[in-house]
């Protein structure tokens, strides 16, 4: 079974820049995360989409930060314009349900100069 | 108060001694429980889950689970070296949409 898909790896902008990362859900799960996960400390939920549904982005600045999940499968997020301190591992994961375990894809890293 | 709080350390502990990883949680319905072990550089992956107050064992690995005292804890016996990484608790609270909320980490040492 293929995991959680993630693109890109990296990735290096300057400020006030756009950028957009892209995730792949394991095949047949219905719930994906995004998390910001900033070096020495936990991921942080910024979304979390049921099907194509938003469930929970209390935590999404929305002022610069969108996500969408069209046709419940692939998912984007982006950051227009990008600051310093959205320098951070974006991780996506999905799970078959919210209340069952994670499975998570490799991270982009995102530099902001 | 932190909704999901950790140690962040580092707990170091020598080769082949018993580790223990603690974490509290503030929402006293809180659910199900699970340890993501983290290497540097890469993703979070599931160790264990634990949903009913007890012990649950995996080969070297056990939680705990208090839920009175809103308190789970991992515990990894015959540590070694390739364990050493950041350990995140989990906690699924069910107050207003099920939310799925990770403490900070403990980062583990094994010494050789």
């Amino acid at each position: 079974e293929a995991g959680v898909a993630q693109s890109p790896r990296y990735k290096i902008i300057e400020k006030r820049q756009s950028v957009a990362f892209w995730c792949n859900p394991i095949s047949g799960h219905a719930t994906l995360y995004w998390y910001q996960q900033i070096l020495g400390q936990g991921p942080k939920l910024l979304i979390q989409f049921q099907n194509n549904g938003v469930v929970d982005d209390s935590q999404l600045p929305k002022d610069r930060f969108s996500a969408e999940r069209l046709k419940g499968v692939d998912s984007t997020l982006k950051i227009q314009p990008a600051k310093l301190e959205d320098s951070a591992v974006y991780l996506c994961a999905s799970s078959s349900s919210f209340v069952e375990t994670q499975y998570f894809g490799p991270g982009t890293r995102l530099l902001v100069l | 108060q932190k909704e999901v709080e950790q140690n962040s350390g580092p707990l170091s502990v020598p080769e082949g001694a018993i580790a223990s990883l603690n974490c509290t949680y503030s929402d006293r319905v809180s659910q199900s429980f699970f340890w993501y072990r983290q290497y540097s550089g890469k993703s979070p992956e599931l160790i264990m889950s634990i949903y009913s107050n007890g012990d649950k064992e995996d080969g070297r690995f056990t939680a705990q689970l208090n839920k009175a005292s809103q308190y789970v804890s991992l515990l990894i016996r015959d540590s070694q070296p390739s364990d050493s990484a950041t350990y995140l608790c989990a906690v699924i609270s069910p107050s207003g949409t099920y939310k799925y909320i990770f403490g900070t980490g403990t980062r583990l040492k094994v010494l050789a």
